[in-house]
């Protein structure tokens, strides 16, 4: 099993732009969330899914969609990226919120 | 809003050094307990959880944590650290019910000299 995989690992982006990070676990999940990790705040929840077709807003979910079309992807689309998005973001999946969740490696992204 | 607070934002231990980080959360029912470590350079792992029974909750590599429900806290100890401890710690929180949340601690970043 590879786990929970995120692309890209690293992405600068200009103000204004818009991307999609992409998460996909093969442990067959019904649990996945997106954090993003800042210096002092910890990880704070943006968006999460508990199955395919549901998902919710998180503590941060401003300037942010998600969408969940199967049980392995959950992909995070920055809509206009903004310099306060910089940060580092990490994708989580688990068979529930009170399960273990599993991370991926991160995505860390600087928006100029 | 539920909220986790972790008081020690820095810890600096030498080596044999006792542990204890304070967590304490602001929900008032039934909790999920869980405190995760991350390594340098590593992804978030989970060093310990608790959901019922004894408060008293052994996890890997010589945790323990302590769940106190009359002080809404689960604090970490290790009675030895050691050198390959230096990590990152987050305690999390997932209210019981129809919440499907789970909400981190800003982390307690440790450093332990050797």
């Amino acid at each position: 099993n590879a786990g929970v995989t995120q692309t890209p690992k690293f992405q600068v982006l200009k103000t204004g732009q818009s991307m999609t990070l992409q998460c996909a676990q093969d442990m067959n999940h019904e649990y996945m969330s997106w954090y993003r990790q800042d210096p002092g705040m910890g990880l704070r929840l943006i968006h999460y899914s508990v199955g395919a077709g549901i998902t919710d807003q998180g503590e941060v979910p401003n300037g942010y969609n998600v969408s969940r079309s199967t049980t392995e992807d959950f992909p995070l689309r920055l809509l206009s990226a903004a310099p306060s998005q910089t940060s580092v973001y990490f994708c989580a999946s688990g068979q529930g919120p009170f399960y273990e969740q599993y991370f991926g490696p991160g995505t860390r992204l600087t928006v100029t | 809003a539920q909220s986790v607070s972790q008081h020690n934002h820095h810890v600096i231990l030498s080596e044999a050094a006792s542990l204890e980080l304070g967590c304490n959360y602001s929900y008032g029912g039934t909790v999920n307990l869980f405190w995760y470590v991350q390594y340098p350079g590593q992804h978030l792992q989970l060093l310990l959880k608790y959901f019922s029974g004894d408060p008293l909750v052994k996890g890997i590599k010589g945790f323990e944590a302590e769940f106190i429900k009359s002080k809404f806290s689960f604090n970490l100890r290790k009675p030895s650290v050691q050198w390959s401890d230096t990590a990152e710690y987050f305690c999390a929180v997932k209210p019981s019910g129809g919440y499907n949340k789970l909400i981190f601690g800003a982390g307690t970043r440790l450093a332990v000299h050797p």
